[in-house]
C-alpha cells in the first residue's frame, strides 16, 4: 500500500514553462492538500481540496492552479513558472478538515 | 491572523543531551500537533494533544499541551543522532483548519 505518492521527486524547468506536478492517495481520504516549503518560512498552504470537484485557496494560491476530478488525485499546476516558485512542494491528505495530515515525500522544483 | 511561533529556530546539540522546544501563538487552539521531517522526507505526526495540560509521551519524546491553550512543548530525552531534523507544531484552529509553525531545526552531534 503505497499511501500518498508524488511525483515527479525533482524538477527542473525554466521560467514561463507549465509545470505539473502529481500527488496520488490509496487512502480515500477526503481532503488533499498542497504545501510549499521554502527556508523561513516553514510550511505555506497553497490549495486543498475538500472532495472531488471542491478545492479552496490557501496562504500563497497565486501562479498555481489544481483540480481535482478524481478523489485519488490533486495535480498542482504552475502555469508559468518564475524563479520565486523554486521550493519543496508537499502533497498532504487527511479525512477531514482538521484531521492529522499524512505527508508525502515531496517534490524538489527549480526553476531556471 | 493566526500564527504559531518556534523557538529556537536551529538548535545544535551533544548526543545524550535532552532537547526542549516550544511553540507559541496569541490564539487559543484546541488540537496541538508535533510533526518531525526527517532530511529529504515530508513530515510525520509525532505526537497529538487534545486538553489543556495534557502531557503525552511517545518514547524519548514528552509533549505538553499549555494550561492556556497558547502553546505546547516538546522535549526529547538523550537525543541520538537520528533525532536530526525539523520539527513542526501545528494547531487546529476553530475553523476546523490546521496551521504549521516555522519549525525548530535540530541537528546532534555525534
Amino acid at each position: 500500500d503505497a499511501g500518498i505518492t508524488q511525483s515527479p521527486r525533482y524538477k527542473i524547468t525554466e521560467t514561463g514553462r507549465q509545470v505539473t506536478l502529481m500527488c496520488h492517495q490509496t487512502w480515500s481520504h477526503s481532503y488533499m492538500f498542497w504545501y510549499r516549503q521554502d527556508l523561513g518560512h516553514g510550511l505555506r498552504l497553497i490549495y486543498y481540496s475538500a472532495a472531488a470537484d471542491i478545492t479552496d485557496k490557501g496562504e500563497v494560491p497565486d501562479g498555481y492552479v489544481v483540480s481535482r476530478s478524481k478523489t485519488e488525485n490533486f495535480p498542482l499546476t504552475l502555469e508559468s513558472a518564475t524563479r520565486s516558485q523554486t521550493s519543496v512542494y508537499f502533497c498532504a491528505t487527511s479525512w477531514g478538515a482538521g484531521d492529522t495530515q499524512y505527508f508525502g515525500p515531496g517534490t524538489r522544483l527549480t526553476v531556471l | 491572523g493566526q500564527q504559531l511561533n518556534q523557538s529556537p529556530q536551529s538548535m545544535f546539540i551533544q548526543e545524550g543531551e535532552d532537547v526542549s522546544m516550544n511553540c507559541t501563538s496569541s490564539s487559543i487552539f484546541n488540537t496541538w500537533l508535533w510533526y518531525k521531517q526527517d532530511p529529504g522526507e515530508g513530515p510525520v505526526l509525532l505526537i497529538a494533544l487534545y486538553k489543556a495540560g495534557e502531557l503525552t509521551s511517545n518514547g524519548r519524546l514528552t509533549a505538553q499541551f499549555g494550561i492556556t491553550r497558547k502553546d505546547s512543548f516538546l522535549n526529547i530525552s538523550a537525543s541520538i543522532p537520528s533525532d536530526v531534523g525539523i520539527y513542526f507544531c501545528a494547531a487546529k484552529t476553530s475553523y476546523d483548519k490546521v496551521i504549521f509553525g516555522p519549525g525548530t531545526s535540530l541537528s546532534v552531534i555525534p
